[in-house]
């Protein structure tokens, strides 16, 4: 059985300094791990994922997160928040592109 | 690359009334297809999923149904709304990069 956790239910940052989304898994397989974006009544947009290649991985919008094995550990990073940054972020996992476990989210709010 | 269209993109429906929101897929063939709620302040939640056409996967039981007439089309209906089925319905489909790519989302509200 696969699962995530999402520690931070909210994140409040300034913008221009550095962000931080952590996310925890657990899972019986070799997981793919993915990261979404949701604007307000918005659809989920990928930012990144991870499919057993290079452990740092970057995305869209200036983000990237790390793979680590060890701490079953896939955390969101982006070194400066930007205003339109501010949204829901969902972390993901699947096993082998059949099941998607989504964690709980977490909001980012990005003060001026 | 794939594109979800999903419709209505906002419905106020009285409850007790029948519902039909639909969702088609551009750019892909033969994918999954999955229909999910999201309810206010709350986290996704997984109503069906969809390997290929009339193939429909139920992961909790519920006032709602789905149904795959076409390979890229994926219906989500009821014959009576409840008050609790208001909520943001999302539909997503993965094509063969194992990665799942959402709609835009249709918000329902029943009162």
């Amino acid at each position: 059985a696969q699962s995530v956790t999402q520690l931070d239910s909210h994140v409040s940052v300034s913008e221009g300094t550095p962000v931080l989304l952590r996310c925890n898994y657990s899972s019986s397989y070799s997981p793919s791990l993915f990261w979404y974006v949701q604007h307000p009544n918005k659809g989920l947009q990928l930012l990144l994922k991870y499919t057993s290649a290079a452990t740092l991985v970057k995305g869209i919008n200036g983000f990237e997160a790390e793979f680590k094995k060890s701490e079953t550990s896939f955390h969101l990073t982006k070194p400066s928040a930007h205003m339109s940054d501010a949204a829901e972020y969902f972390c993901v996992v699947s096993d082998r592109g059949q099941n998607f476990v989504f964690g709980p989210g977490t909001r980012l709010s990005v003060l001026p | 690359s794939q594109t979800i269209h999903q419709w209505p993109a906002t419905l106020v429906q009285p409850v007790g009334s029948p519902l039909s929101l639909e969702c088609t897929v551009e750019g892909t063939s033969n994918p999954n297809l999955y229909w999910y709620r999201q309810a206010a302040g709350r986290g996704l939640q997984l109503l069906f999923y969809s390997v290929g056409i009339g193939q429909i996967s139920s992961e909790v039981p519920q006032n709602l149904s789905a149904s795959r007439p076409q390979d890229r089309q994926f219906i989500l209906s009821s014959k009576k709304l409840l008050l609790s089925d208001s909520g943001f319905y999302l539909c997503a489909c993965t094509p063969v990069m194992e990665t799942q790519y959402f709609g835009p989302g249709t918000r329902l509200l029943v009162l």
